[in-house]
């Protein structure tokens, strides 16, 4: 059952240009969305995160939007750089609902930005 | 910058063994999370500890597996009778309150063989 998804395994952007990364969930009980970079041999590493009660975050070059009534997020990147080149995990919570709740993550998308 | 630790870097273990992951989380943090990413797969959620016992526990945590906060500082992840499926990587997770952002560790890769 796979809650969140991301459909796209990879993707390729030119440097400069931008990157949008998407995410599908399910659980309408989810209130809380976060993406995470992951580089080899290292752990996910928090990127951004948006509340079910905002439709836009931003924190410099990324930008993450949700849309509850299509259950649907992205995550734009602009300008992409090399150094963004990497796997992106989308992951989500359901916060509201107590405790101290785990993240269901999607399986990932490998962003590779092209010179 | 504070960051979360996780020894050893990669455990090989014989099958049936029992086997010890450890953990040092950001030192202010209150919550602390283990995960696992079996290779090719999602990373998925195992447990949640907080005030010295379990908040959540996912059907993967069955009674193979335990976490303990022996002292101030570490957090362990403890797999008794090891299988060849719990080969993964293990992450360590931990946060500052309740439902923020969690920060992770750079992982124990185990290899059951």
């Amino acid at each position: 059952d796979q809650q969140v998804k991301q459909n796209s395994p990879s993707l390729s952007v030119q440097e400069g240009r931008i990157s949008i990364l998407n995410c599908d969930y399910t659980n309408s009980m989810f209130d809380y969305f976060l993406w995470y970079k992951k580089y080899p041999a290292e752990g996910p590493t928090f990127l951004i995160s948006i509340s079910s009660i905002k439709d836009k975050n931003e924190d410099g070059r990324f930008t993450v939007f949700l849309n509850k009534s299509a259950k649907h997020l992205s995550l734009h990147i602009v300008p992409s750089q090399p150094g963004d080149s990497a796997v992106y995990f989308c992951a989500a919570s359901d916060f509201g609902g107590g405790g101290a709740d785990g993240l269901t993550f999607g399986k990932g998308t490998h962003l590779i930005i092209q010179p | 910058e504070p960051e979360v630790t996780q020894t050893p870097s990669h455990q090989v273990t014989q099958m049936g063994q029992e086997v010890i992951l450890r953990c040092v989380p950001i030192s202010n943090h209150l919550y602390f999370y283990w995960y696992r990413q079996i290779l090719g797969q999602k990373v998925e959620f195992l447990v949640s500890f907080y005030n010295n016992e379990i908040s959540e526990k996912s059907e993967i945590f069955d009674d193979q597996f335990s976490v303990e906060r022996p002292d101030g500082s570490n957090f362990t992840l403890k797999i008794r009778s090891t299988k060849l499926e719990d080969s993964a990587m293990y992450f360590c997770a931990s946060s500052e309150v309740e439902d923020t952002e969690a920060f992770f560790g750079q992982g124990t890769r185990l290899t059951v063989v």
